[in-house]
């Protein structure tokens, strides 16, 4: 079955570090780019990083930059996003979304991160 | 920066009808760079339509997209009931960005 599976969320303090994980299944990373797009209750989409496929381009948005790291495991088909400095406004659902021709034809159903005091 | 607007914020319609939904980029997009989401309360998006004018795999064919420049339209002719949902458009930039409108809610009436 084609699909990716996110996890790591949960709550942490202002100022905490987190790692979320995306795990690919039914496809390889090394054919795919992959993004992190958030989704803060209540708001709209906003994305945050992208990974290309043969991870020569990584890039993220302008509120998480210098702050989150993208990365993957390739032998375990695992995207990675480092989270560090971690505001309140970061809290949200954090979505796994494969690259195909710069549209995301599959997401997966999110892992949420709270940051609270 | 290249923001878009998509409009209304709320459309309120009966089952059956047609419901018209804009998205206005701020500059002229490409029409091979942009794409249509549904997201239903509590699920992930889904892809509906890409490259402005292309049915995703399982997307019904009541959806429809069309436009050009910096006007773009997702027209739902027939509205069914699993069909009230939110609606984002997402332009993805030959500079590798990517952006999405602030969604366009359909709601029953």
């Amino acid at each position: 079955q084609v699909q990716v599976v996110e996890s790591g969320g949960g709550v942490v303090q202002p100022g905490g570090s987190l790692r979320l994980s995306c795990a690919a299944s039914g496809f390889t990373l090394t054919s795919f780019g992959v993004h992190w797009v958030r989704q803060a209750p209540g708001k709209g989409l906003e994305w945050v990083a992208v990974l290309s496929h043969d991870e020569n381009y990584k890039d993220y948005g302008d509120s998480v930059r210098g702050r989150f790291t993208i990365s993957r495991d390739t032998s375990k088909d695992t995207l990675y996003l480092q989270l560090t400095s971690l505001r309140v406004e970061d809290t949200a659902v954090y979505y796994c979304a494969r690259d195909v021709d710069l549209h995301f034809d599959l997401w997966g159903r999110g892992t949420l991160v709270t940051v609270s005091s | 920066e290249i923001v878009l607007t998509q409009s209304p914020g709320t459309l309120s319609l009966s089952p059956g009808e047609r419901a018209t939904l804009s998205c206005r980029a701020s500059q002229s997009v490409s029409s091979a760079y942009l794409a249509w989401y549904q997201q239903k309360p509590g699920q992930a998006p889904r892809l509906l339509i890409y490259d402005t004018f292309n049915r995703a795999t399982g997307t019904p064919d009541r959806f429809s997209g069309s436009g050009s420049g910096t006007d773009f339209t997702l027209t739902i002719n027939g509205l069914e009931p699993e069909d009230f949902a939110v609606y984002y458009c997402q332009r993805y930039g030959n500079s590798l960005t990517w952006t999405f409108g602030q969604g366009t809610k359909v709601e029953i009436k």
